[in-house]
């Protein structure tokens, strides 16, 4: 089956300290993969994403490789700001369907 | 333009009450969504439209009934709703098979 297994929480960091929240899945066949982030009462806004292994998607100082040996897309920021406080959400689409599976989101707060 | 919007914004009903939510998209996606999520939690998955043709319930009780009216709309029918059904109430759209969703910014909705 398809499911996503990601970093607990909550993660407190300083400003301009370096993020990594880890991000492991399992999928039949070759899944997309994307991070998804959600500010306070909002929705989930997509971050990046990565539809085939060794794809690095990147968006506003955010990382992330699509590892298939590893089966891992790890999220990566080398200098994190207040304004990235949020939750961050791992997730995959397997290429047969349109079912999504996310993972249970970590809390970042970063403080000045 | 990749917009889904979302009304109301927030919606506060009695458990003997008939509301709708409502969800626009105009990205020619043929996949819409329906989720429920709980404060810290992920979306969890009620509805997939696929087509305008209901394709994935997830065990949802009866009184969510789920409508598609045509390509751009998706509505959620409430009734007889428990205190335990307060939650944000997100709509989302995707390309048939492929692709990243894109959410709305949510309802919130408190039952009382």
């Amino acid at each position: 089956g398809n499911s996503v297994t990601q970093m607990e929480g909550p993660v407190t960091l300083s400003e301009e300290a370096f993020l990594t929240i880890n991000c492991t899945y399992t999928a039949t066949g070759y899944p997309s993969l994307f991070w998804y982030v959600q500010y306070p009462g909002e929705g989930l806004q997509l971050l990046l994403k990565a539809t085939k292994a060794d794809d690095k998607g990147s968006n506003k100082g955010f990382e992330a490789t699509y590892r298939k040996e590893t089966t891992s897309f790890h999220l990566e920021k080398g200098s994190v700001q207040v304004s990235d406080s949020a939750v961050y959400f791992c997730a995959l689409r397997s290429n047969t369907g349109n079912q999504f599976y996310f993972g249970t989101g970590t809390s970042l707060t970063v403080i000045p | 333009d990749t917009e889904v919007t979302q009304t109301p914004k927030h919606l506060v009903m009695g458990m003997t009450n008939k509301k709708s939510l409502k969800c626009e998209q105009h990205m020619g996606h043929r996949a819409m969504y329906w989720y429920k999520q709980k404060a810290k939690k992920p979306p969890e998955l009620m509805f997939v439209y696929s087509y305008e043709k209901l394709s994935i319930n997830e065990s949802v009780p009866s009184r969510f009934s789920p409508e598609c009216p045509n390509s751009s709309l998706l509505n959620l029918h409430l009734h007889a709703l428990q205190p335990e059904d307060s939650a944000l109430y997100l709509c989302a759209s995707s390309q048939y098979g492929l692709g990243e969703q894109y959410f709305g910014p949510g309802t919130r909705l408190t039952v009382t």
